[in-house]
């Protein structure tokens, strides 16, 4: 248990809705990285956040939004759904940002769009 | 284009044998780590390499960081079931002040009984 808790698990949805992603970082983590997993992108880099300020953006769509809270969790917040958007979300949270601080993922919110 | 490619994608062999993963790239890291996953759950840290030339061992795992910080290697000695799993490396690239870490496509590693 690597101590990070993604809800929902499961998420299943109709094209052009909007879902939202939680997450909660171990405790006394401060930074949450958000990741997409595809099968032909494979693990791709969404957003980071560092004790609430954004730190640094990858590959994350003009439809998709995050946001840290003051209590360190996180949202992922994605809107008009496609169906390309089908796959497995994790967030994955550290103490630092340096590379000393190793990341710690939760077990993914698996997101399909019909 | 993944900045990191990863060799063999998938890869089935026998209890007991020897195998070698690799993972290449154009660009410079300043560190490299392996994960390991297993289906249902996320990315597990195995290692991270940090030096040019650096050869690190976490039991019957041997993971060696390219001289030039662009490619890396894990060797699996006597391979047991329990190593089945997709690995995946990832690179740290410096962005001011944060990481961002960038995957390659995984191998997926299955070791029959």
């Amino acid at each position: 248990d690597s101590g990070v808790t993604q809800t929902p698990k499961h998420l299943i949805t109709a094209t052009g809705q909007r879902v939202t992603l939680r997450c909660s970082p171990r405790s006394g983590d401060l930074s949450v990285y958000w990741y997409q997993q595809s099968l032909d992108q494979g693990l791709q880099f969404l957003i980071h956040y560092y004790n609430g300020e954004e730190r640094a953006k990858g590959n994350i769509l003009e439809r998709f939004s995050a946001q840290q809270f003051p209590d360190l969790h996180s949202e992922l917040n994605l809107s008009s759904l496609e169906l390309g958007d089908s796959a497995l979300y994790f967030c994955a949270s550290s103490v630092r940002t340096g590379f000393n601080s190793p990341l710690h993922f939760g077990n993914g919110t698996r997101l399909t769009v019909t | 284009t993944q900045l990191l490619e990863q060799s063999p994608q998938f890869l089935s062999i026998q209890e007991g044998e020897n195998l070698t993963v690799y993972c290449n790239s154009s660009s410079v890291f300043s560190s490299l780590q392996w994960y390991r996953q297993e289906p249902g759950e996320g990315p597990v840290l195995l290692v991270t390499v940090v030096t040019g030339g650096e050869v690190k061992k976490l039991k019957r795992l041997t993971f060696q960081f390219g001289d030039a910080r662009k490619d890396s290697s894990l060797h699996i000695t006597a391979a047991q079931p329990g190593d089945t799993g997709l690995y995946l490396c990832a690179g740290q690239i410096s962005s001011g002040s944060a990481r961002q870490l960038t995957f390659g496509s995984g191998t997926q590693l299955t070791v029959l009984p």
